[in-house]
């Protein structure tokens, strides 16, 4: 088993609609958590990153971790054209620093 | 722009060859990762370096090598090239603290697209 399981996808949505990435991980060493997006045969970028539990918001993304859960989410409101990527998550153990990427869901936002 | 560089952006090469892909870290990283991204594939790690030396190492072949050099920059070697080896690689870098995400965040290059014929 993967310590970090993200949803394959996949996904295709029309333009204005919310999209929802989620991520599992079995590992609760994990307390940094973040989400990276890759554009076609592009170099990923960090997109948004939040230490605790609970909602972080920048703009039309919102980030949300559920430390009890293991669970992480990624909601990109209002979605656009522009949004269709991959988006990678990513988390790090506090124990030994270890970052570990989940395999990616790739969305696509039709017009 | 993430501050990491890669060249060459492209390689056209032939089976059997050997090719040497260049990074150069953001400013004040210490820590270069490798990784391979075949079509429609997930990163794949392969190496990590750490202010010279080999901190981990993931799925690398025997046939690929890399090192880091004493100004931080570091090279990934492919030997005996395999069709299979066509992939982007990416570099990334980590380990400049400054505020906001932890030092351990990395940090992409755009990667050199190589294609074996």
């Amino acid at each position: 088993q993967k310590e970090v399981e993200q949803d394959p996808g996949p996904l295709s949505v029309p333009e204005g609609a919310i999209v929802s990435l989620n991520c599992t991980y079995s590992n609760s060493a994990f307390q940094y958590f973040m989400w990276y997006r890759q554009y076609s045969r592009k170099g990923p970028e960090l997109l948004m990153y939040t230490y605790s539990s609970g909602n972080k918001e920048d703009g039309r993304f919102t980030a949300q971790v559920d430390k009890s859960s293991k669970y992480i989410s990624l909601f990109i409101r209002d979605s656009q054209p522009s949004d269709s990527a991959t988006y990678l998550c990513a988390m790090i153990r506090s124990n030994d620093y270890k970052l570990s990427f989940g395999a990616g869901t790739t969305v696509t936002v039709r017009a | 722009d993430s501050g990491v560089t890669q060249t060459p952006k492209h390689l056209i090469t032939a089976t059997g060859q050997r090719v040497t892909l260049r990074c150069s870290p953001r400013s004040g990283d210490l820590s270069v990762y490798w990784y391979q991204q075949s079509l429609d594939q997930g990163l794949q790690f392969l190496i990590q370096y750490y202010n010279g030396e080999e901190r981990a190492k993931g799925n690398i072949l025997e046939r690929f090598s890399a090192q880091q050099f004493p100004d931080l920059h570091s090279e990934l070697n492919l030997s005996s090239l395999e069709l299979g080896d066509s992939a982007l690689y990416f570099c990334a870098s980590s380990g400049k603290k400054g505020g906001g995400p932890p030092k351990e965040t990395q940090y992409f290059g755009p990667g050199t697209r190589l294609l074996v014929l």
